[in-house]
């Protein structure tokens, strides 16, 4: 059975950092791209990131561009999202998602997501 | 406001055919494959339709996707009380250096 379990969120200063990570099992992990989509309380879903399998590609959105960094280390199946200069409207639940493998690597097809972890970013 | 516009609403009766329709450009739509996603209350997002009109396995047929030019639309017929849900549009945008867009969201009311 497929599987990607977030863990990493919680609480944080405006101005700090967070690292999420993603652990994946029941597929081979290194042949997938994978995701960063959010979703702000009430809101609807927003793209963040995604990676290449190899990790020789990476796209961001503009809204988090610069400030977070988004990379996997194959041998542990493991998906990270390292989240600097945290703001207030960076609030919100984050889903790790994997890509579907029925096209390019970066299109937003995700067939598998984790059930999401929160970031709330008050002070 | 997004990139892909989705009507915030739509409402159906059990039984009938509802169309949720997303919007977008060249760069997106017009050039890329469309996703549609269902979100259930509280959970995480499912995929239905991939590359504009392709089902997953376990997707009932009652659900469909089609696109032309630069807007793209979910069909959902013999409608069910268990469709009632969100639902989100997602595309490639090749302008710039590239990024996912999805959609604001369309709330399907089952009357």
């Amino acid at each position: 059975e497929v599987q990607v379990v977030e863990s990493g969120g919680g609480l944080v200063q405006p101005g700090g950092s967070l690292r999420l990570s993603c652990v994946a099992s029941g597929f081979t992990f290194s042949d997938d791209g994978m995701s960063w989509v959010r979703q702000a309380p009430g809101k609807g879903l927003e793209w963040v990131s995604v990676i290449s399998a190899s990790a020789t590609g990476t796209y961001y959105a503009d809204s988090v561009k610069g400030r977070f960094t988004i990379s996997r280390d194959n041998s542990k199946n493991t998906l990270y999202l390292q989240m600097n200069s945290l703001r207030a409207d960076d609030t919100a639940v984050y889903y790790c998602a994997k890509g579907d493998g029925h096209s390019s690597w970066h299109n937003p097809g995700f067939d598998h997501w984790g059930q999401g972890t929160l970031v709330t970013v008050s002070s | 406001q997004s990139v892909l516009t989705q009507p915030p609403s739509v409402s159906g009766t059990p039984g009938q055919r509802v169309t949720i329709s997303c919007s977008g450009s060249k760069s997106n739509i017009g050039r890329q494959y469309v996703y549609w996603y269902q979100q259930l209350p509280g959970v995480a997002p499912k995929l239905l339709i991939y590359n504009d009109d392709q089902r997953p396995s376990g997707v009932p047929d009652r659900f469909s996707g089609s696109k032309s030019g630069t807007s793209a639309s979910l069909a959902i017929s013999g409608l069910r009380s268990e469709d009632e849900a969100d639902y989100y549009c997602a595309a490639w945008d090749d302008s710039m250096s590239g990024f996912g867009v999805f959609g604001g969201g369309t709330k399907l009311t089952v009357l």
